[in-house]
């Protein structure tokens, strides 16, 4: 299995304004899952995008694709307080188990 | 859909006393669940892949006798620490896979906060 590498490894944003954080991987994959943890609780599942697909949305994410670069970003618009959290980017080929590397930690200051 | 859940959300046990942890998938069956720690600070570390009905594959480095692991039906798999130490306190999280046609998707419990004293 392998990890993504998450970047950057922390981020502090205002309120209102758009959080990007990006993920690269080394081999080839059939899909790329993102995660997001609040402090102290497990992970929860954001959005999934497979490798046919170079860009997908649910609500205020956007997450891109770039299988030639190994490379995934994932856009949060307008943030949240809420969303202050570590994001956690998860790629995968096939049947391979999750493995994590040291994510995002995205603070929004009210 | 897709919820996971753990019981319990957290316990306090004393040294040399074992300690198990339920982890259910609510509404969807699960073939393959998998257990992680985490420590403070620090990520997800993967403890084993467990299968139902069968026997439960450790990553290396955890001890499969200390971390006892049932998958007894398609959506329970337990995680039995023995003898615990405070060294074994940490976050324990479970997740549970899906197949979605040629994709897998994971989800994850909320986790089990442990205290050994």
């Amino acid at each position: 299995s392998q990890q993504g590498e998450e970047d950057p490894q922390a981020l502090s944003i205002q309120e209102g304004e758009n959080a990007t954080m990006n993920c690269s991987y080394k081999t080839s994959i059939n899909n790329l899952q993102w995660y997001r943890q609040n402090s102290g609780r497990g992970l929860v599942h954001l959005i999934l995008i497979r490798s046919n697909e170079r860009e997908k949305h649910s609500g205020r994410l956007r997450v891109t694709l770039d299988t030639s670069k190994k490379s995934s970003s994932l856009l949060i618009t307008a943030s949240r307080a809420a969303d202050t959290a570590s994001y956690f980017c998860a790629p995968t080929f096939g049947n391979e188990k999750l493995t994590f590397g040291t994510g995002t930690r995205l603070t929004i200051i009210p | 859909g897709a919820v996971v859940s753990q019981h319990p959300s957290r316990v306090i046990c004393k040294s040399g006393t074992s300690v198990k942890i339920e982890c259910r998938s609510l509404d969807f069956q699960a073939t393959t669940m998998f257990w992680y720690r985490q420590f403070p600070k620090q990520s997800l570390m993967l403890m084993a892949t467990s299968n139902e009905g069968s026997k439960a594959t450790y990553e290396q480095g955890v001890e499969k006798d200390k971390f006892l692991i049932n998958h007894a039906s398609l959506t329970l798999s337990t995680l039995t620490v023995t003898s615990a130490h405070p060294e074994d306190s940490s976050f324990y999280i479970c997740s549970a896979r899906v197949e979605r046609g040629v994709t897998y998707e994971q989800y994850f419990g909320p986790g089990t906060r442990l205290t050994v004293t």
